[in-house]
Order: structure tokens, then C-alpha cells, then sequence
């Protein structure tokens, strides 16, 4: 079975730019989430999408949004970009939600200059 | 609200070294718990999960008991590996299934 996979792995952006980031679950698996890793403040939740519609949400400025398609992929756009945006950005799928075990993807590091 | 606090890393440890990894939590009701390990360059993988008190999970020679009376799930391996050198992660589903919250890491290095 494929594993969650993210696209793209690596990306430059400069401030004020928008960026789309793409996961696409594991076969079967409704629900994706989206976390945020940096040194600083860890692996922070962004936010859930179950069935193509937001579920949860973590506390992120507006700026950062989200989407799900029929097919339960999912993407992630952030919008007037600063340098604080850097981050590797995680999405995970499961089953049914954080209940279910989550499985990640190798995520999109992004950089902002 | 709720939260995981984790032991500070680095840690480095020789070869057949035993590790213990410490994480307590705070929440209501009973959350589920999880440790995770991310290996260089890669994403995140479930490492062994309990879901209620007194429950141990296991994987890879890796344990953790769910102790309700302390708020903790110590993670444990009698014999580490230089292949477990990662960062691991413990985390907590609260039980409304609405959030997800992480520890923030432990940095693992073991040395031959």
C-alpha cells in the first residue's frame, strides 16, 4: 500500500509570495491533517479536513488555509508569506481522525527569504 | 487545555544502553497516547500507542505504560541501536478526537 506522499519536497519562496503544498493519503483514508515543524515551536496542528470539509483547526493566522478534494487529497496554501513561514510542513492520514493512528508523509520544507 | 511535556534532549547513549525517554501530560478525560520517531530526512512514524490507563505498548523493543496516576507514558528500550538514533516524539489525542498535540522532541544519538 503507498504511503502519504507530499509534493513538493523542497521549495524557495521570497516574502510576501503565496505557496500550494499538495498531500495525497493513503488509499482509503478520509481524514488528513497538517502540522507545522520548526526548531523553534515543535510540530504545531494546522488543521484537520474529513470528507472535504474542515474538521478542526489549530490556532494560525488566517493566511494559512486549506482544502480536500473528493478523492481526499488535500492542499495547503499559504498567503502573503514571511520569513517566519519557513517550516518543514507534515500532512498525515488516517482512517477516521486523530483517534485512528496518523501516518505521515515526509513533508515540504519550505524556505521564505 | 492539553499538553504533552517532554525530556529535554540531547540525549547520547553507547550502544546496549538503556534508555528511558520521560513524558507526562495534561488533560481531561482520558486522551490517547502515542510516541512517534522521525528519522533523518524523513517524516514522522507511529512507534507504539496506548489508549487507556494501565494499557503498555509495545514495538521494536520499545515499551511505554499509560500510568493515569502520574500523567505519564515514559518511553523504555532495554538495548538501543545505533539505528535508533532519531528524534521521538510524544503526543496526546485528546478524547473529543478534535486536536492533536505533540511533545517537542527528543533527540536521540547512539554512539558504538
Amino acid at each position: 500500500k503507498a504511503g502519504v506522499t507530499q509534493t513538493p519536497r523542497y521549495l524557495i519562496k521570497t516574502r510576501g509570495q503565496q505557496v500550494t503544498l499538495s498531500c495525497s493519503p493513503i488509499s482509503g483514508h478520509r481524514s488528513v491533517s497538517w502540522y507545522q515543524q520548526t526548531p523553534g515551536q515543535g510540530l504545531q496542528f494546522l488543521f484537520e479536513y474529513f470528507s472535504e470539509t474542515q474538521r478542526n483547526k489549530g490556532n494560525f493566522p488566517g493566511r494559512f488555509s486549506g482544502r480536500q478534494f473528493s478523492n481526499s487529497r488535500s492542499e495547503m496554501n499559504v498567503s502573503t508569506l514571511e520569513l517566519g513561514d519557513s517550516a518543514l510542513y507534515l500532512c498525515a492520514s488516517s482512517l477516521d481522525g486523530f483517534i485512528d493512528t496518523q501516518y505521515f508523509g515526509p513533508g515540504t520544507r519550505l524556505t521564505v527569504l | 487545555g492539553d499538553s504533552v511535556t517532554q525530556m529535554e534532549g540531547p540525549v547520547t547513549l553507547s550502544e546496549e544502553a538503556f534508555l528511558t525517554i520521560n513524558c507526562t501530560y495534561t488533560a481531561t478525560g482520558y486522551p490517547s497516547l502515542f510516541w512517534y520517531v522521525q528519522y533523518p530526512g524523513e517524516g514522522l512514524q507511529l512507534l507504539l500507542k496506548a489508549t487507556k490507563a494501565d494499557d503498555k505498548g509495545s514495538n521494536k523493543g520499545f515499551e511505554a505504560t499509560y500510568r493515569k496516576e502520574t500523567t505519564s507514558f515514559h518511553l523504555e528500550k532495554g538495548s538501543v541501536q545505533v539505528s535508533d538514533s532519531a528524534v521521538y516524539f510524544c503526543a496526546l489525542s485528546g478524547n473529543t478526537g478534535n486536536q492533536f498535540y505533540f511533545g517537542t522532541g527528543t533527540s536521540l544519538t547512539v554512539i558504538p
